[in-house]
Formats: structure tokens, C-alpha cells, sequence
């Protein structure tokens, strides 16, 4: 199948900073992505569809500003987590579809804001 | 969007025992698929399973799209299998979007 990856796997930051997160398709083009977070024994939350070359869309309740997407590349996208709180806490987690429509997941990042 | 129920959302077995994890969904869907999410969080892709029938090895799973409903069938459970089983439907191009999950708990 498809590989996606993501940098870093885990990253403990003081509050009022940034983190960007980096995912990667490593062996097909993905013009679409998407970010998922995942808070402690729940399900996936989709936050926004990242799209090469436009804007993202947001999922309702998610804060664009805080959370900014980049899809510069067909092959690369990246969430920064602006101005983290430790309410930012959690783990994210990012996916792309390969050719026949498959989606495939980066291994995810855990994000600790202290 | 698209609803998606997970049952049962919790799970014993002993080594050995089959089970069977029942997903429904609320809208026709162009797009299925299982994972199980290991210790440390990654989503190992178990099935792309749209319509029909599929297995791989122990693991078996179908999907009725019809009837909005995808079932994953586990058989001679083994220690290792324990963990979270997701199902996540999608429609062409967007999102999946995911149940809560099963958590499956197989002991010695």
C-alpha cells in the first residue's frame, strides 16, 4: 500500500508557542490530505481537508487561525498548532487517499503543551 | 454527514474465540474501510471493503452497502489482536469519517 509520513512522531512544546507538523506521501501525489486529532481513548476527529495549492477547509468548531495549513506540494502538507495551550494537547493525525480512492495514515504526532 | 455507529464498543475474549464487530452507517457511502489502531496510536489499514466480501486470513469482512452496514469478523483470536478496531466510511473524495471504535481485549 501507500506510504504516508509524519514529522515529528512526538513533541512536548511551552505554551504560547508553535509547533508545525510536516506529512508526507511518500510514494504517490496527493492533491488532497486531511488532519485528524484524537483526544485520550475516543475516535478521530476530522479538522480540515488539505488541499495543494488552495486554502484548507475547516471542520465546523475548528479555529483556522490557530491551526494553519499549508499544501504547498503535492506531496507535502503541514498543520501548525499557533499560540499552543495546553487544552492543545493531543494527537494528530494525517491521511491521504492513494490511487484506487485507499486512504492511508502517517503513524501521527503527539503533541504535549506544558 | 455521514453517522456511524460501532458495536459492541467493548469486547473480552479468550484466545481462540471468534467475534464479530458491526458498523452502520447513515448515508450511502462510495467508500469503507477497517483499521486497527495499535499501542501507539498508528492505524494499520485492515480492509478498503466499499461492497462485497473480502479476507485476510483470520480476518474476514462485508459490507452491505445497501443495508448501510459493514460487519468485521475475527476468528481464532489471537493475544496480539487486542486493541481498537475502527470503521470509517467516506463518500467520494471527502473525509473518512470514523466510529467510536471497538476496543477488543484478547487474554491468554
Amino acid at each position: 500500500g501507500a506510504v504516508v509520513s509524519q514529522h515529528p512522531s512526538w513533541v512536548i512544546c511551552k505554551s504560547g508557542t508553535s509547533v508545525k507538523i510536516e506529512c508526507r506521501s511518500l510514494d504517490f501525489q496527493a492533491t488532497t490530505m486531511f488532519w485528524y486529532r484524537q483526544f485520550p481513548k475516543q475516535s478521530l476527529m476530522l479538522m480540515a481537508t488539505s488541499n495543494e495549492g488552495s486554502k484548507a477547509t475547516y471542520e465546523q468548531g475548528v479555529e483556522k487561525d490557530k491551526f494553519l495549513i499549508n499544501h504547498a506540494s503535492l506531496t507535502l502538507s503541514t498543520l501548525t498548532v499557533t499560540s499552543a495551550h495546553p487544552e492543545d494537547s493531543s494527537f494528530y493525525i494525517c491521511s491521504a487517499r492513494g490511487a484506487n480512492a485507499e486512504a492511508f495514515f502517517g503513524q501521527g504526532t503527539r503533541l504535549t503543551v506544558v | 454527514g455521514i453517522q456511524v455507529e460501532q458495536s459492541p464498543p467493548d469486547l473480552i475474549l479468550q484466545e481462540g474465540a471468534n467475534s464479530t464487530l458491526r458498523c452502520n452507517f447513515s448515508d450511502s457511502v462510495n467508500n469503507l474501510q477497517w483499521f486497527h489502531q495499535n499501542p501507539w496510536g498508528q492505524l494499520i489499514n485492515l480492509f478498503y471493503i466499499p461492497s462485497g466480501t473480502k479476507q485476510n486470513g483470520r480476518l474476514s469482512a462485508t459490507t452491505v452497502a445497501t443495508e448501510r452496514y459493514s460487519l468485521l469478523y475475527i476468528s481464532s483470536s489471537q493475544t496480539t489482536d487486542s486493541g481498537v478496531y475502527f470503521c470509517a466510511p467516506g463518500q467520494a473524495g471527502t473525509a473518512l469519517i470514523f466510529g467510536k471504535g471497538t476496543t477488543l481485549s484478547v487474554s491468554s
